[in-house]
């Protein structure tokens, strides 16, 4: 089965530094995706960059880029020049190829920006 | 863009009631899956359809049931609220892909359902 898992609970970090966000995954399947979601307080999910087991390169969507390290299963998101704004949950997944392809979320971390 | 929405963001009901929770995607995609998310818990799969009158279980099925007659709607039935079932429901879609960017879920804003 696939599990994600993200040891950081809660993170701080200053406006305009970078921060990473750990995810480790764990899964039998040869080919995979794997995606990071935002959740503010409102509630919605938001899709923000997804990386395929395949890929050459590490995903990169604006301020958002995935530190991608297949042997060691790790997938952690970074964050440069954060705003006010980015403080929300943040969520790893894993496509579930046994569930339609569903996602298997981790706890997701919550970080907080401050001035 | 794509866009799924869903009938209501807050809901309050009793225990015992049916509820019918809607979620319509505009973007034609086969699947849709329902989730609840719960503090500590994280997001558990309930539901998911990868075409019209098709629906799979999910991780935690008990104490609902799906309806899938069109497309592009997908609804959430509670048979009988339990206090349990207080949470929140997100409804998601996509396409089918081969485990690729293409399975990109799409949510909509999320249901906070309190049964009282």
């Amino acid at each position: 089965a696939q599990k994600i898992t993200q040891t950081q609970p809660g993170m701080f970090v200053q406006e305009k530094e970078a921060v990473t966000l750990d995810c480790t995954y764990d899964t039998s399947d040869p080919s995979y995706g794997l995606f990071w979601y935002k959740q503010p307080s409102s509630g919605e999910m938001i899709f923000l960059i997804y990386q395929g087991s395949y890929d050459q390169q590490n995903a990169t969507e604006g301020r958002y880029s995935l530190n991608f390290q297949k042997a060691r299963k790790s997938a952690n998101l970074v964050i440069s020049a954060s705003q006010l704004g980015d403080s929300a949950m943040y969520f790893c997944a894993i496509l579930n190829s046994n569930s339609g392809y569903a996602l298997n979320f981790g706890k997701g971390t919550s970080l907080l920006v401050t001035p | 863009d794509v866009k799924v929405t869903q009938s209501s963001r807050y809901l309050v009901k009793r225990t015992g009631e049916k509820v019918f929770l809607e979620c319509v995607q505009d973007m034609d995609h086969e699947n849709m899956f329902w989730y609840r998310q719960d503090p500590g818990l994280g997001l558990r799969l309930i539901y998911f359809s990868y075409d019209v009158k098709m629906k799979e279980k999910g991780d935690i099925p008990e104490g609902y049931s799906v309806s899938r007659e069109k497309k592009e709607r997908f609804s959430l039935i509670l048979e009988s609220a339990s206090t349990n079932q207080t949470s929140m429901y997100l409804c998601a879609s996509s396409s089918p892909g081969l485990a690729g960017r293409t399975d990109t879920q799409y949510f909509g804003p999320g249901t906070r359902l309190t049964v009282l």
